[in-house]
């Protein structure tokens, strides 16, 4: 199984709202990522997680706030966001090795900021 | 972060004919991944690369890790309607951290 799970599918939040994304994978992967996409560009990385730790965050805004509360689950909560956040966030699982990873990603979540 | 250069940018090609794209880089990889992304999904792993010179297929895909651990490259061949989409290119050193192409656009006329 390489299935790596997203919730919502859509979402549509106002600039005030608090709203959170969720990442599920069942691989047994110790490394997780939260990867922004605007159209048509590849995908930008914000954060990675390694063994449930925060090993990197790509000088993301504090109004994205990541969370990774067992080796399976990662959340990405958001407040405060503005129109420009709005993007696909797609999350992405690999093994926590150095080398030779293979990473899957999730189906995304498709971020509307009104 | 650093982006790794994909070329073509766009190609529009005629069902049935194979295609070419690239994926150059300043840096040395250990792997190269490449992706296929429909519009509104999530990128699919297509074929994953470890090895310098190493040739890897996947049905009609065929995928070449460089000598020079710089760069990579997909073919398709017989190209069908289902091809359509955008192919992306990652490369990652070490860590925990994958650099991604800039893609190709790829479409399909019947």
């Amino acid at each position: 199984d390489t299935e790596v799970t997203q919730t919502p599918k859509h979402l549509v939040m106002g600039m005030t709202n608090k709203k959170s994304l969720k990442c599920e994978q069942h691989m047994g992967h110790r490394a997780m990522y939260w990867y922004k996409q605007k159209a048509k560009k590849p995908p930008e990385l914000m954060f990675v997680y390694s063994y449930e730790k925060l090993s990197i965050n790509e000088s993301v805004p504090s109004r994205f706030s990541p969370e990774c509360p067992n080796s399976s689950l990662l959340n990405l909560h958001l407040h405060a966001l503005q129109p420009e956040d709005s993007a696909l966030y797609l999350c992405a699982s690999s093994q926590a090795i150095p080398v030779w990873n293979e990473q899957f990603f999730g189906p995304g979540t498709r971020l509307t900021v009104l | 972060g650093q982006q790794l250069n994909q070329s073509p940018q766009s190609m529009f090609i005629q069902e049935g004919e194979d295609v070419s794209m690239n994926c150059t880089s300043s840096s040395i990889f250990n792997t190269w991944l490449w992706y296929k992304q429909d519009p509104g999904e999530g990128p699919v792993l297509l074929i994953a690369l470890y090895k310098a010179g190493e040739l890897t297929s996947n049905g009609r895909l065929t995928a070449q890790f460089g000598i020079t651990r710089k760069d990579s490259f997909l073919n398709i061949s017989a190209s069908i309607p289902s091809d359509v989409g955008i192919y992306f290119c990652a490369g990652q050193r070490t860590g925990n951290q994958f650099y991604f192409g800039t893609g190709t656009s790829l479409t399909v006329i019947p």
